[in-house]
């Protein structure tokens, strides 16, 4: 199957520090990425979605000023959590998607577990 | 407001036994739900998908049922094995192509 990678898979970083996640389909060019978060026992709950070359459309309630996002190219998009403070505390979740569709299938990365001290 | 509820966090079955996961919706405007797979420290895995005119879906050991006027639908494995262990959601979509997860439930198979 189709793997998507994510780079770091966790990170520590102190207070006010903004720290950059990759995420990237290795094996097949993503018409469109997802970007999620996952509190502990929670379920994984969508921040924004991605196109290639055009800006984000970030959910209700997420400061996209705050949760930057940048969809390079078909194969990288990158989430940088900007002046991070404990409550971003959390994991980190990205899928990409071959296809407009969503019967077409969302193949999600590792995560990456963020730590802000 | 969570539209898509996974009531059991938990589930523990026999190796070779069935085991039934229940996923519940609140919006009746979903017209497609998936079943994904997650090991510790890994992504959730697609494992098995129903469109809202079918009320079964069947692949290998998986079936999927979809209950439209309950809103309610059901992962059944059988047999169950123990590299069946792991935490399933269910995840639901509509018009807006966004995959919308329950809390999930944690499958822990006895051997």
């Amino acid at each position: 199957g189709a793997v998507v990678s994510q780079h770091p898979s966790w990170v520590i970083c102190k207070s006010g520090t903004s720290v950059k996640i990759e995420c990237r389909s290795l094996d097949f060019q993503a018409t469109t990425m997802f970007w999620y978060r996952q509190f502990p026992k929670q379920s994984l709950m969508l921040m924004a979605t991605s196109n290639e070359g055009s800006k984000a459309t970030y959910e209700q309630g997420v400061e996209k000023d705050k949760f930057l996002i940048n969809h390079a190219s078909l194969t990288l998009s990158t989430l940088t959590v900007t002046s991070a403070h404990p409550e971003d505390s959390s994991f980190y979740i990205c899928s990409a998607r071959d296809g407009w569709g969503v019967t077409d299938t969302q193949y999600f990365g590792p995560g990456t577990r963020l730590t802000v001290l | 407001d969570q539209q898509v509820k996974q009531n059991s966090p938990s589930l523990s079955v026999q190796e070779g036994r069935i085991s039934i996961l229940n996923c519940d919706y609140t919006n009746s405007m979903f017209d497609y739900f998936l079943w994904y797979k997650k090991y510790p420290a890994e992504g959730p895995t697609f494992l098995i998908s129903i469109s809202s005119i079918k009320d079964k879906n069947e692949d290998g050991r998986f079936t999927v049922f979809l209950n439209k006027s309950a809103k309610h639908l059901s992962l059944h494995i059988v047999p169950s094995q123990p590299g069946d262990s792991a935490v399933y959601f269910c995840a639901a979509a509509g018009a807006t192509n966004k995959l919308i997860f329950g809390t999930g439930t944690l499958l822990a198979v006895q051997p």
